[in-house]
């Protein structure tokens, strides 16, 4: 069985700061691992994902995460935020064998960026 | 382009009344899921369908069923609602391949009084 911990249910952070959200999973067997953003009353979208490869991985709006095996973390970051990007972040891990349906979401962060 | 439609948006129920969470894809994806969202809790699988004609249990499914109706379609129903399936529900599809993400509807605000 697979499991994720957001560490942070709540970043505050004012604009142009940078941002890191953290995200730490456990599991037995390889994974993949997502980032998702659900704004206000919207459905979660993509924001990146890891499958293999460079443990380094560029998503949309200018986020970034890194892979980390050995301390089984998958943090989320970006260099300088803007008020758009407040919201609520999912981070979420599948087996690498699996299929979505194995997806296991964490609790969420809740971003706020002030002005 | 539509992705995943979800209906109805909001919806109040009274406690032991019947209701059927519509979700429609035009993606062409085989898999479909059901989610439930509470606070603090992220989002938990009630059920998921693999392909058209197979339904599975996730992790929450007690006091739900669903029908895959066909590759389209794919509803939640909730015979006898109580005041803990308060909670907004998702649903999703994906391709059933591995590695693959799954792309959510807007989602159902659902009160249960």
């Amino acid at each position: 069985a697979q499991s994720v911990t957001q560490l942070d249910s709540q970043v505050p952070v004012f604009e142009e700061a940078p941002v890191e959200l953290r995200c730490n999973y456990s599991s037995s067997v390889s994974v993949y691992l997502f980032w998702y953003v659900q704004y206000p009353n919207q459905g979660l979208q993509l924001l990146l994902k890891y499958l293999s490869g460079s443990t380094l991985v560029k998503g949309i709006n200018g986020f970034e995460a890194e892979f980390n095996k050995s301390q089984t973390s998958f943090h989320l970051r970006k260099p300088s935020v803007h008020i758009s990007d407040t919201a609520e972040y999912f981070c979420a891990v599948s087996e690498s064998a699996g299929s979505a349906r194995q997806l296991t979401f964490g609790s969420g962060t809740q971003l706020t960026v002030l002005p | 382009n539509a992705g995943v439609t979800q209906t109805p948006k909001f919806q109040v129920l009274k406690t032991g009344q019947s209701m059927t969470l519509q979700c429609a894809q035009d993606m062409n994806h085989n898999s479909m899921y059901w989610y439930r969202q509470d606070p603090g809790m992220g989002l938990r699988l009630i059920y998921y369908s693999a392909s058209e004609g197979t339904t599975d249990k996730g992790e929450v499914p007690n006091g739900y069923n669903v029908s895959r109706l066909n590759k389209r379609e794919f509803s939640l129903r909730l015979e006898s609602a109580a005041p803990s399936q308060t909670s907004v529900y998702f649903c999703a599809s994906s391709y059933d391949r591995t590695g693959t993400e799954a792309f959510f509807g807007q989602g159902t605000r659902l009160t249960v009084v």
